[in-house]
């Protein structure tokens, strides 16, 4: 079954860090590029990172960058999202996604969704 | 950065009708680099049309996709039941890519 399936969400105070994860199966894994997208109430879709597929290259929304980290293990098909310095603001369900195209990263669209993990900022 | 607009808001119809959803880009996109997805209550999104008016797998054909420059449109041309959600398109042609902010379609 092609699926993305999320875990790692949770409540944390402002400051602190959270680590997702999304586990892939049923696709060639390794051969996508990877993001994480999130939805806010109130402020609609936003991409957050992208990892290209063999893991070289790495993109970010300014609103995350120097912040949160992108990576992947393809021997496990497994994706990450490591989030620093959380604020309130980063407070939304996170998806992981698949990019499709061929335009250069960060350049995509999506053409698969994972469930999402929601991830609460608050003191 | 490309914003995207969406209009309306939200549309009330009933099943059987047709249903017409505009986004309205504030830079010319090119139509090959525009999609639009479904989402329905409790879901992730669904991507419904690529490249501006090609079906994606799956996708219904009373379902379709025109437009281009800065004015798309995705026409549902009969209403089912589970047509019903809230729909919104991308742009992936610019960077930042950018999404519009969505319509809801509601039964009437």
């Amino acid at each position: 079954q092609v699926q993305l399936v999320e875990s790692g969400g949770g409540v944390v105070q402002p400051g602190r860090s959270l680590r997702l994860s999304c586990a892939a199966s049923g696709f060639s894994f390794s051969s996508y590029a990877m993001y994480w997208v999130r939805q806010a109430p109130g402020k609609g879709l936003e991409w957050v990172a992208v990892i290209s597929y063999d893991g070289k290259n790495e993109y970010y929304a300014d609103s995350v960058k120097g912040r949160f980290t992108i990576s992947r293990d393809n021997s496990n098909n497994t994706l990450y999202l490591q989030m620093n310095s959380l604020r309130t603001e980063d407070t939304a369900p996170y998806s992981c996604v698949r990019g499709r195209g061929t335009s250069p990263l960060p350049l995509r669209y999506f053409d698969l969704w994972g469930r999402a993990t929601l991830v609460t900022v608050s003191a | 950065e490309i914003v995207l607009t969406q209009s309306p808001g939200t549309l009330s119809l009933s099943p059987g009708e047709r249903a017409t959803l505009s986004c309205r880009a504030s830079q010319s996109v090119s139509s090959s680099y525009l999609v639009w997805y479904q989402q329905k209550s409790g879901q992730s999104p669904r991507l419904l049309i690529y490249g501006a008016s090609r079906r994606a797998t799956g996708t219904p054909d009373r379902f379709s996709g025109s437009g281009s420059g800065t004015d798309f449109t995705l026409t549902i041309s009969r209403l089912e039941p589970e047509d019903f959600a809230v729909y919104y398109c991308q742009q992936y042609g610019n960077s930042p890519l950018t999404f519009g902010q969505g319509t809801r379609l509601e039964i009437k």
